[in-house]
């Protein structure tokens, strides 16, 4: 079964710009999450997806806003960068009735010049 | 809401040593427990997990963990590394939120570094 895919793996965008990353869940997984991953936060908690509806959302400004597909494909969006976005953002599936258990992809290594 | 503390930033290790790596978190009425790998430039791996049941959990790669309520703690152990486990180790736990919910809660991270 292929893992969790993320596109594009690098990026590199300017302070005030937006961007939009995608991930694809391991086929049956219906519920995404969403994480950014910074060397002074550490890993944190951006939102989670479950049939095309939000359900939880972690403390990050309202820039940060993601969707998901009727194909359990997400994205989610940054509006008007800032340096501190620089992160990797990383997506993870979970299978069905399992929540807590979550699968990770490589990762949007997003940086903001 | 849920916490994880992992004891130590940083653990180096000869090769064929074995290892410890310290993950305490925040008391519940029942937690899921898991334990992550990330190698460079990579995202994260699931090592292993703990739902309920035995509390010596085994994982990928010879390592396992093992979960005491009394302590909170869920310690991460190989009894030999190898220069292939030097990485980035995390510890998590899920914190639910509404029904059906779930977000996982990390620590900081300990780096794994083994020397030959």
């Amino acid at each position: 079964k292929a893992g969790v895919t993320q596109t594009p793996r690098y990026l590199i965008k300017t302070r005030g710009q937006q961007v939009t990353l995608s991930c694809s869940p391991i086929s049956g997984h219906r519920s995404v999450s969403w994480y950014q991953q910074t060397p002074g936060q550490g890993l944190q908690f951006l939102f989670e997806y479950f049939s095309e509806t939000q359900r939880n959302k972690g403390n990050f400004p309202g820039r940060f806003s993601g969707r998901q597909f009727s194909n359990s494909r997400s994205e989610m969006n940054v509006s008007t960068l800032e340096l501190g976005d620089s992160a990797l953002y990383l997506c993870a599936s979970s299978p069905p009735y399992r929540a807590y258990e979550q699968y990770f992809g490589p990762g949007t290594r997003l940086t903001v010049t | 809401a849920q916490s994880v503390t992992q004891l130590d930033s940083q653990v180096p290790v000869f090769e064929e040593a074995p290892v410890e790596l310290r993950c305490n978190y925040s008391s519940s009425v029942s937690v899921y427990l898991f334990w992550y790998v990330q190698y460079p430039n990579q995202g994260l791996q699931l090592l292993l997990k703990y739902l309920s049941g035995s509390t010596l959990v085994k994982g990928i790669n010879g390592f396992e963990a093992e979960f005491n309520k009394s302590q909170t703690s869920f310690h991460l152990r190989k009894p030999s590394v190898h220069i292939s486990d030097t990485a980035e180790y995390f510890c998590a736990v899920s914190d639910s939120i509404i029904q059906g919910a779930q977000k996982l809660v990390f620590g900081q991270g300990t780096r794994l570094t083994i020397n030959p």
